[in-house]
């Protein structure tokens, strides 16, 4: 059973291209997460969103735009690409329940962007 | 605004050694302490978390870390580590509101050689 799933688990595409990247958990968690991890392979948070609502918008290129149709999914859609966008991007989901809280990942997309 | 520091960026040690890795954390108020282990070209996946409560904390495969809240360091151990523990691991910080995002340290590259 896959608890947070993302597709495509790879992505290259060409600069100034638009792509988008697909995130479903099948958890029932209501809290969902975007984060980026670069080429040395820090982790920092994008988005994140509650029941649909988005809480946590992080000093991101307004280029990135995520979506959430539904609680079980987050969508990353990125306008026109530029070199510097080429890392893996991990979705992430929790409970926001502060006693059991934990953010359970996705196995990541990697984008390379030519 | 919280930060958290991963002392070593690379630990080499042999098969069955013990092997600590350590991490400090800055925060002006009460965060969750959580340890993500990264196999080459996977997810993330929880090692061990402390939310509360003893702050000697068990995790899978064997590791545990231990909350010391006077030197902020929340520091991972295991007794004796096997090949398959080589890996990415790091350690995160959230404060303790739910749906919060992780802050991570850089990561520390744990290689285990026969």
């Amino acid at each position: 059973d896959t608890a947070v799933s993302q597709t495509p688990k790879y992505l290259v595409t060409q600069m100034g291209n638009d792509k988008s990247i697909k995130c479903e958990q099948n958890l029932g968690h209501d809290t969902m997460y975007w984060y980026k991890q670069d080429s040395k392979k820090f982790l920092k948070i994008m988005f994140s969103y509650n029941n649909k609502e988005l809480i946590i918008n992080e000093t991101v290129p307004n280029r990135f735009s995520p979506k959430s149709p539904d609680k079980a999914h987050l969508n990353l859609h990125i306008n026109s690409l530029e070199l510097g966008d080429s890392a893996v991007y991990f979705c992430a989901s929790s409970l926001a329940d502060l006693s059991t809280d934990t953010q359970y990942f996705g196995p990541g997309t990697r984008l390379t962007v030519l | 605004a919280q930060s958290v520091t991963q002392l070593d960026s690379q630990v080499p040690v042999f098969e069955e050694a013990p092997v600590e890795l350590r991490c400090n954390y800055s925060s002006s108020v009460s965060v969750y302490l959580f340890w993500y282990v990264q196999y080459p070209n996977q997810g993330l996946q929880l090692l061990l978390k402390y939310l509360s409560g003893s702050t000697l904390v068990k995790g899978i495969n064997g590791f545990e870390a231990e909350f010391n809240k006077s030197q902020t360091s929340f520091h991972l151990r295991k007794p004796s580590v096997h090949i398959s523990d080589t890996a990415e691991y790091f350690c995160a910080v959230r404060i303790n509101q739910a749906g919060t995002a992780l802050i991570f340290g850089k990561g520390t590259t744990l290689s285990v050689s026969s």
